[in-house]
């Protein structure tokens, strides 16, 4: 079952413009984090929110946390083409081992 | 130092077959993951061991799949019987502690891409 749900689904825009990706999940959590996901590097952990934070920066990302609303953002700022990948939020699961992972945000940075 | 590894990267099995695929992580992490990715959707948790420990199997889709880590090293995932439903692409990540993902950071290895025809 996946619990965090990205939107966009796909995203297209030129390199140096700024792209925001949206995740929403269901039940209360502990965390969240983003992935990013190439072929080149395949998945990478990006960069981990707690509940009692709502935003935190790392390089170019920034991501923001609305317990509230139940829904996260990722911004990353001035593009370049190697952030063309697809991007994944994952919440603490049923248990301590699990991550539970929406099904992705593809971005591509056009030259 | 060297990352996860995964072998084989690519399996084309006939429906009915049994497979093995094989996770090296990386030296001296104490937690091994392996989760199952559908094309186009996110990674699906599938089974995690602490050391040689197995302690959460509950993703596991059915008896067909059965996980190893005798050593607490290399971890190998077999599938019995396969069927079509198990195309997919099977990745492992390991991390150095013991407390879970929401604490350690964990290292995906390629993933080994399995068609069952």
């Amino acid at each position: 079952s996946q619990q965090g749900e990205e939107d966009p689904q796909a995203l297209s825009i030129q390199e140096g413009e700024n792209a925001t990706m949206n995740c929403s999940y269901k039940t209360s959590i502990n965390n969240l984090q983003w992935y990013r996901q190439n072929s080149g590097r395949g998945l990478v952990h990006l960069i981990l929110i707690r509940s009692n934070e709502r935003e935190k920066h790392s390089g170019r990302l920034r991501v923001t946390l609305d317990t509230s609303k139940k829904s996260s953002s990722l911004l990353i700022t001035a593009s370049r083409a190697a952030d063309t990948a697809s991007y994944f939020c994952a919440t603490d699961g049923h248990s301590n081992y699990q991550l539970i992972w929406g099904a992705g945000t593809k971005l591509i940075i056009k030259p | 130092g060297a990352g996860v590894s995964q072998s084989p990267r690519y399996k084309v099995a006939k429906r009915g077959q049994d497979v093995a695929l094989r996770c090296d992580p990386i030296s001296g992490h104490v937690s091994l993951f392996w989760y199952q990715q559908a094309l186009g959707q996110g990674p699906e948790f599938l089974t995690y061991f602490q050391n040689e420990a197995q302690l959460d199997k509950s993703g596991l889709p059915s008896d067909r799949f059965f996980a190893e880590r005798p050593e607490g090293s290399v971890s190998t995932l077999k599938i019995q019987r396969t069927q079509q439903e198990d195309s997919a692409v099977y990745l492992c990540a390991s991390s150095q502690g013991g407390r879970g993902p929401s604490t350690d950071t964990q290292y995906f290895g390629p993933g080994t891409r399995l068609t069952v025809l």
